[in-house]
Protein backbone atom coordinates (compact mmCIF):
# COMPACT_ATOMS: atom_id res chain seq x y z
CA UNK A 1 0.00 0.00 0.00
CA UNK A 2 0.88 3.63 -0.07
CA UNK A 3 0.89 4.85 2.91
CA UNK A 4 1.75 3.97 6.32
CA UNK A 5 0.11 0.96 7.93
CA UNK A 6 -0.38 -0.55 11.26
CA UNK A 7 -1.27 -4.01 12.83
CA UNK A 8 -3.22 -4.83 14.51
CA UNK A 9 -6.17 -2.47 14.09
CA UNK A 10 -7.03 -3.76 17.61
CA UNK A 11 -5.69 -5.48 20.38
CA UNK A 12 -7.49 -6.42 23.63
CA UNK A 13 -5.06 -7.97 26.07
CA UNK A 14 -4.97 -9.10 30.36
CA UNK A 15 -2.82 -6.70 32.43
CA UNK A 16 0.54 -8.42 32.87
CA UNK A 17 0.65 -9.75 29.07
CA UNK A 18 3.12 -8.25 26.93
CA UNK A 19 2.23 -7.28 23.70
CA UNK A 20 3.49 -6.40 20.14
CA UNK A 21 2.43 -3.38 17.57
CA UNK A 22 3.63 -3.63 14.46
CA UNK A 23 4.50 -0.21 11.86
CA UNK A 24 5.16 -0.47 8.02
CA UNK A 25 6.23 2.76 7.36
CA UNK A 26 6.13 4.28 3.62
CA UNK A 27 8.83 2.53 1.63
CA UNK A 28 11.99 5.01 1.65
CA UNK A 29 10.76 6.85 5.05
CA UNK A 30 13.88 7.42 6.94
CA UNK A 31 12.11 9.10 9.88
CA UNK A 32 10.08 6.71 12.50
CA UNK A 33 8.08 8.19 15.22
CA UNK A 34 5.55 6.31 17.77
CA UNK A 35 3.09 8.49 19.21
CA UNK A 36 -0.13 7.11 22.27
CA UNK A 37 -3.10 9.21 22.23
CA UNK A 38 -5.27 8.11 25.46
CA UNK A 39 -8.66 9.20 24.86
CA UNK A 40 -9.86 12.38 24.33
CA UNK A 41 -6.57 13.61 24.89
CA UNK A 42 -3.14 14.70 22.23
CA UNK A 43 -0.45 12.65 21.37
CA UNK A 44 2.02 12.23 23.26
CA UNK A 45 5.64 11.50 21.57
CA UNK A 46 6.96 8.14 22.65
CA UNK A 47 10.20 7.15 20.33
CA UNK A 48 11.88 8.65 16.85
CA UNK A 49 13.67 6.44 14.84
CA UNK A 50 16.10 8.74 11.94
CA UNK A 51 18.23 6.60 9.72
CA UNK A 52 20.94 4.77 11.24
CA UNK A 53 21.21 7.77 13.90
CA UNK A 54 20.53 6.39 17.39
CA UNK A 55 16.96 6.64 18.48
CA UNK A 56 15.70 9.62 20.42
CA UNK A 57 13.67 6.81 23.54
CA UNK A 58 13.41 10.04 26.13
CA UNK A 59 9.24 9.61 25.55
CA UNK A 60 8.92 6.35 26.45
CA UNK A 61 7.24 6.37 29.97
CA UNK A 62 8.84 3.27 31.89
CA UNK A 63 11.48 0.59 30.91
CA UNK A 64 7.83 -1.71 30.10
CA UNK A 65 7.99 -0.01 26.80
CA UNK A 66 10.86 -0.31 24.15
CA UNK A 67 11.00 -0.37 20.46
CA UNK A 68 13.07 -1.64 17.53
CA UNK A 69 13.47 -0.64 13.83
CA UNK A 70 15.11 -2.86 11.21
CA UNK A 71 17.54 -0.68 9.28
CA UNK A 72 14.45 1.90 7.11
CA UNK A 73 11.67 -0.64 7.44
CA UNK A 74 9.22 -2.25 10.10
CA UNK A 75 9.17 -1.56 13.47
CA UNK A 76 7.61 -3.20 16.70
CA UNK A 77 6.72 -1.22 19.70
CA UNK A 78 6.60 -3.60 22.93
CA UNK A 79 5.10 -3.37 26.12
CA UNK A 80 5.62 -5.73 28.75
CA UNK A 81 3.53 -6.31 31.64
CA UNK A 82 0.62 -4.34 30.45
CA UNK A 83 -1.50 -2.24 33.15
CA UNK A 84 -4.75 -0.98 32.64
CA UNK A 85 -3.11 2.36 31.83
CA UNK A 86 -1.66 1.84 28.81
CA UNK A 87 -4.69 1.44 26.97
CA UNK A 88 -5.01 4.03 24.36
CA UNK A 89 -4.85 4.61 20.63
CA UNK A 90 -0.80 3.55 19.53
CA UNK A 91 -0.05 6.01 16.38
CA UNK A 92 2.82 5.63 14.03
CA UNK A 93 4.41 8.38 11.50
CA UNK A 94 6.81 8.04 9.00
CA UNK A 95 8.92 11.10 7.04
CA UNK A 96 11.07 11.08 3.88
CA UNK A 97 13.09 13.40 5.53
CA UNK A 98 13.49 15.61 8.89
CA UNK A 99 11.23 18.67 8.60
CA UNK A 100 8.96 17.36 6.46
CA UNK A 101 5.52 16.77 8.00
CA UNK A 102 5.08 12.71 9.27
CA UNK A 103 2.60 10.41 7.38
CA UNK A 104 0.12 9.00 9.85
CA UNK A 105 -0.82 5.14 9.75
CA UNK A 106 -4.33 3.94 11.31
CA UNK A 107 -3.29 3.69 14.56
CA UNK A 108 -3.35 0.65 16.96
CA UNK A 109 -6.29 0.55 19.49
CA UNK A 110 -4.85 -1.32 22.71
CA UNK A 111 -7.40 -2.05 25.77
CA UNK A 112 -5.99 -3.60 28.88
CA UNK A 113 -8.40 -5.07 30.53
CA UNK B 1 11.25 21.88 26.21
CA UNK B 2 8.82 23.03 23.84
CA UNK B 3 5.22 23.39 24.80
CA UNK B 4 2.39 23.72 22.23
CA UNK B 5 -0.90 24.98 23.92
CA UNK B 6 -4.16 25.13 22.43
CA UNK B 7 -6.79 27.17 24.34
CA UNK B 8 -9.91 26.01 22.85
CA UNK B 9 -11.37 22.36 23.65
CA UNK B 10 -14.16 23.07 21.76
CA UNK B 11 -15.83 24.99 19.33
CA UNK B 12 -18.59 25.16 16.81
CA UNK B 13 -19.52 27.03 13.36
CA UNK B 14 -22.12 27.10 10.92
CA UNK B 15 -21.85 26.14 7.32
CA UNK B 16 -20.17 28.49 5.15
CA UNK B 17 -18.78 30.14 8.12
CA UNK B 18 -15.14 31.66 8.66
CA UNK B 19 -13.06 30.31 11.56
CA UNK B 20 -10.32 30.86 13.67
CA UNK B 21 -8.67 28.11 16.08
CA UNK B 22 -5.72 29.17 18.14
CA UNK B 23 -2.37 28.28 19.29
CA UNK B 24 0.41 29.09 20.88
CA UNK B 25 4.01 28.04 21.53
CA UNK B 26 7.30 28.05 24.29
CA UNK B 27 10.46 27.84 22.73
CA UNK B 28 13.78 29.05 22.49
CA UNK B 29 15.09 27.69 18.98
CA UNK B 30 15.01 30.14 16.09
CA UNK B 31 14.30 27.29 13.52
CA UNK B 32 11.60 25.45 13.56
CA UNK B 33 8.56 23.90 11.55
CA UNK B 34 4.65 24.64 12.98
CA UNK B 35 1.73 22.45 11.52
CA UNK B 36 -1.92 21.98 11.54
CA UNK B 37 -3.15 18.07 11.63
CA UNK B 38 -7.12 17.27 11.30
CA UNK B 39 -8.28 13.87 12.81
CA UNK B 40 -11.68 13.27 11.96
CA UNK B 41 -13.60 10.44 13.71
CA UNK B 42 -12.16 7.52 12.21
CA UNK B 43 -8.61 8.91 13.88
CA UNK B 44 -6.41 9.25 10.81
CA UNK B 45 -4.28 12.40 11.36
CA UNK B 46 -4.73 14.16 8.31
CA UNK B 47 -1.78 17.53 7.84
CA UNK B 48 -3.43 20.34 7.22
CA UNK B 49 -1.04 22.91 6.79
CA UNK B 50 2.91 23.72 7.45
CA UNK B 51 4.56 26.76 8.02
CA UNK B 52 8.64 27.28 8.30
CA UNK B 53 9.26 30.10 10.68
CA UNK B 54 11.64 31.74 8.61
CA UNK B 55 9.41 32.45 6.24
CA UNK B 56 7.49 35.60 6.91
CA UNK B 57 4.44 34.62 4.53
CA UNK B 58 2.06 33.15 6.11
CA UNK B 59 0.77 29.44 4.63
CA UNK B 60 -2.26 28.77 2.81
CA UNK B 61 -4.04 25.56 1.55
CA UNK B 62 -7.19 26.08 -0.85
CA UNK B 63 -9.79 27.22 2.10
CA UNK B 64 -6.87 26.91 5.45
CA UNK B 65 -4.76 29.51 5.91
CA UNK B 66 -2.43 30.76 8.72
CA UNK B 67 -1.27 33.62 11.26
CA UNK B 68 1.81 33.13 12.16
CA UNK B 69 2.89 35.72 14.44
CA UNK B 70 6.84 34.47 14.90
CA UNK B 71 7.72 37.32 17.76
CA UNK B 72 4.42 36.48 19.72
CA UNK B 73 4.61 32.49 19.40
CA UNK B 74 1.12 32.25 17.77
CA UNK B 75 -0.07 30.42 15.05
CA UNK B 76 -3.72 30.47 14.47
CA UNK B 77 -5.88 28.70 12.15
CA UNK B 78 -8.11 29.79 9.77
CA UNK B 79 -10.70 28.14 8.24
CA UNK B 80 -12.66 29.56 5.37
CA UNK B 81 -16.39 28.77 3.78
CA UNK B 82 -16.76 25.96 6.94
CA UNK B 83 -17.91 22.65 5.64
CA UNK B 84 -19.53 19.61 7.14
CA UNK B 85 -16.32 17.64 6.29
CA UNK B 86 -14.33 20.04 8.49
CA UNK B 87 -15.75 18.74 11.58
CA UNK B 88 -12.63 16.45 13.88
CA UNK B 89 -10.21 17.14 16.44
CA UNK B 90 -7.56 19.63 15.19
CA UNK B 91 -4.01 19.50 16.36
CA UNK B 92 -1.08 22.12 16.55
CA UNK B 93 2.13 20.89 16.61
CA UNK B 94 5.41 21.95 16.70
CA UNK B 95 8.73 20.41 15.56
CA UNK B 96 12.35 21.72 16.07
CA UNK B 97 14.40 21.96 12.44
CA UNK B 98 17.68 19.89 12.69
CA UNK B 99 19.61 18.15 10.08
CA UNK B 100 18.97 14.20 11.88
CA UNK B 101 15.04 15.48 12.66
CA UNK B 102 13.05 15.88 16.11
CA UNK B 103 10.10 14.71 17.42
CA UNK B 104 6.56 16.37 17.14
CA UNK B 105 5.18 18.22 20.22
CA UNK B 106 1.31 18.10 19.73
CA UNK B 107 -0.84 20.75 21.67
CA UNK B 108 -4.49 19.26 23.35
CA UNK B 109 -6.37 19.82 20.35
CA UNK B 110 -9.53 21.50 19.43
CA UNK B 111 -12.47 19.86 18.85
CA UNK B 112 -14.06 21.88 15.83
CA UNK B 113 -18.11 21.02 15.29
CA UNK B 114 -19.31 22.71 11.71
CA UNK B 115 -23.18 22.70 12.12
CA UNK B 116 -25.15 22.78 8.93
Amino acid sequence: GAGVSQSPSNKVTEKGKDVELRCDPISGHTALYWYRQRLGQGLEFLIYFQGNSAPDKSGLPSDRFSAERTGESVSTLTIQRTQQEDSAVYLCASSPDPGLSPFFGPGTRLTVL
Amino acid sequence: AQTVTQSQPEMSVQEAETVTLSCTYDTSESNYYLFWYKQPPSRQMILVIRQEAYKQQNATENRFSVNFQKAAKSFSLKISDSQLGDTAMYFCAFMKQETSGSRLTFGEGTQLTVNP
